[in-house]
């Protein structure tokens, strides 16, 4: 089945790091996404990875996922208040032509 | 330069209007959806179309219905509308099967009253 599994809220300092946990529940899933949203906008593609890696590291951003658990993870290094939002993962199962989002997280970056 | 452009950006209506979202993206994809954001924050996928053929209808009442020109664009028509129909209305474009993700217009406001 379709289900995307996060925790709803994350409060972290400005210049610590943030872990946004995700996991999922369709094994056959060959992509995984993170998306930011923030108030009032539409949702910007973080970053993605691809099933076979176990890891994927784009400036502050790494991307961990753990195929065995259905488990990924966003880690933001040196969290900025703009980066307060709320951060989406996703699945894309295999043969079908969508994104089932996850529920969100919102990440709260406080001075 | 806006990728994908929805209008209107709000729309207040009467419960049993009829209203329309239209949608463009000017990336040279060739498929196109619309996802449903409820009060929760929860995204729904609702409808997608490729190359102007439907693929996805996800259970979706049949007082909505999508219709693509071209295959760039996409317009939601919802007829009868509800109280429940209120939440925020994305759409989205992808390059063929989508695998680098989605673009996303920054989202319709519908409140029925």
């Amino acid at each position: 089945g379709e289900d995307v599994e996060q925790s709803l809220f994350l409060s972290v300092r400005e210049g610590d790091s943030s872990v946004i946990n995700c996991t999922y529940t369709d094994s056959s899933s060959t992509y995984l996404y993170w998306y930011k949203q923030e108030p009032g906008a539409g949702l910007q593609l973080l970053t993605y990875i691809f099933s076979n890696m176990d890891m994927k590291q784009d400036q502050r951003l790494t991307v961990l996922l753990n195929k065995k658990d259905k488990h990924l993870s966003l880690r933001i290094a040196d969290t900025q208040t703009g980066d307060s939002a709320i951060y989406f993962c996703a699945e894309r199962p295999a043969g079908f032509q969508k994104l089932v989002f996850g529920t969100g997280t919102r990440l709260l970056v406080s001075p | 330069d806006t990728a994908v452009s929805q209008t209107p950006k709000y729309l207040v209506t009467q419960m049993g209007n009829d209203k329309s979202i239209k949608c463009e993206q000017n990336l040279g994809h060739d498929t196109m959806y619309w996802y449903k954001q409820d009060s929760k924050k929860f995204l729904k996928i609702m409808f997608s179309y490729n190359n102007k053929e439907l693929i996805i209808n996800e259970t979706v009442p049949n007082r909505f219905s999508p219709k693509s020109p071209d295959k760039a664009h996409l317009n939601l028509h919802i007829n009868s509308l509800e109280l429940g129909d209120s939440a925020v209305y994305f759409c989205a474009s992808s390059q063929d099967t989508g695998a680098k993700g989605y673009t996303f217009g920054s989202g319709t406001r519908l409140t029925v009253v």
